[in-house]
C-alpha cells in the first residue's frame, strides 16, 4: 500500500494568484497522477507525473495553467497558476502501486 | 475506449436494509475493477478490487461486488447498510498496462435513512 499527504488541505486564495500543491508519498513510487474534483463531480485526472521526465497532460489541461514538478520519486507539487473561481476544486495526488491507485486525503481549493 | 456507467446518481436506503449500487463498464479488453468510496470532506479509500481472480469480491466494511463479464457490470452489495455508509462511492475501471489511467464512473451518493 501507499500512504499520501498533501499540503496545504485546504486554502482559500485570491483571483489572479497561484497556489502550489505538495504531494508526499511514503514509498518510492514511479507513476504520480493529479486529478481535479470539482464541486458535486466525480474526479477528472489532469496529468500523469513520472519521475525523470515530463508530465503528461490530458485534453482541456496545460503546463502554463498547471506546472507539476517531479523532483524524486516520493514527492510532486502541481501549482495552479493565474487562479480564476472556476479553479475551485478538490485537487487529489494519487500514485500506483502495483495493481492498486491510492489517494491523498485532497486540498480543497476555493478561490475569490 | 473504456468507459464505466454508474447506472444511479443517488441511492436512498433505510439503515439495515440492503445496499446495491450499480456499474457497468465498456471493454474490449479484461479490465481491472474498483470501488472506491468519499465520506464528506475526506479523501478516496479503496473499498475492494477486481484483478481477474475470483470474481466475487469481499471489501472493507462488509462490502462486496460480484465481476460478471457476460453482463460486463460490477455492482456493489452489503446486506445491511449502516448509518456510517453514508457517502459517494466510485467505480473505476482500468487496464494498468502502460500509462494507461483510471477511469471514473460518475459516482452514487448513498444516503441512509434512520
Amino acid at each position: 500500500s501507499a500512504v499520501i499527504s498533501q499540503k496545504p488541505s485546504r486554502d482559500i486564495c485570491q483571483r489572479g494568484t497561484s497556489l502550489t500543491i505538495q504531494c508526499q508519498v511514503d514509498s518510492q513510487v514511479t507513476m504520480m497522477f493529479w486529478y481535479r474534483q470539482q464541486p458535486g463531480q466525480s474526479l477528472t485526472l489532469i496529468a500523469t507525473a513520472n519521475q525523470g521526465s515530463e508530465a503528461t497532460y490530458e485534453s482541456g489541461f496545460v503546463i502554463d495553467k498547471f506546472p507539476i514538478s517531479r523532483p524524486n520519486l516520493t514527492f510532486s507539487t502541481l501549482t495552479v497558476s493565474n487562479m480564476s473561481p472556476e479553479d475551485s476544486s478538490i485537487y487529489l495526488c494519487s500514485v500506483r502501486a502495483g495493481d492498486t491507485q491510492y489517494f491523498g486525503p485532497g486540498t480543497r481549493l476555493t478561490v475569490l | 475506449a473504456q468507459s464505466v456507467t454508474q447506472l444511479d446518481s443517488h441511492v436512498s436506503v433505510s439503515e439495515g436494509t440492503p445496499v446495491l449500487l450499480r456499474c457497468n463498464y465498456s471493454s474490449s479488453y479484461s479490465p481491472s475493477l474498483f470501488w472506491y468510496v468519499q465520506h464528506p470532506n475526506k479523501g478516496l479509500q479503496l473499498l475492494l478490487k477486481y484483478t481477474s481472480a475470483a470474481t466475487l469480491v469481499k471489501g472493507i466494511n462488509g462490502f462486496e461486488a460480484e465481476f460478471k463479464k457476460s453482463e460486463t457490470s460490477f455492482h456493489l452489495t452489503k446486506p445491511s447498510a449502516h448509518m456510517s455508509d453514508a457517502a459517494e462511492y466510485f467505480c473505476v475501471v482500468s487496464y494498468f498496462s502502460g500509462n494507461t489511467p483510471l477511469v471514473f464512473g460518475k459516482g452514487t451518493r448513498l444516503s441512509v435513512i434512520a
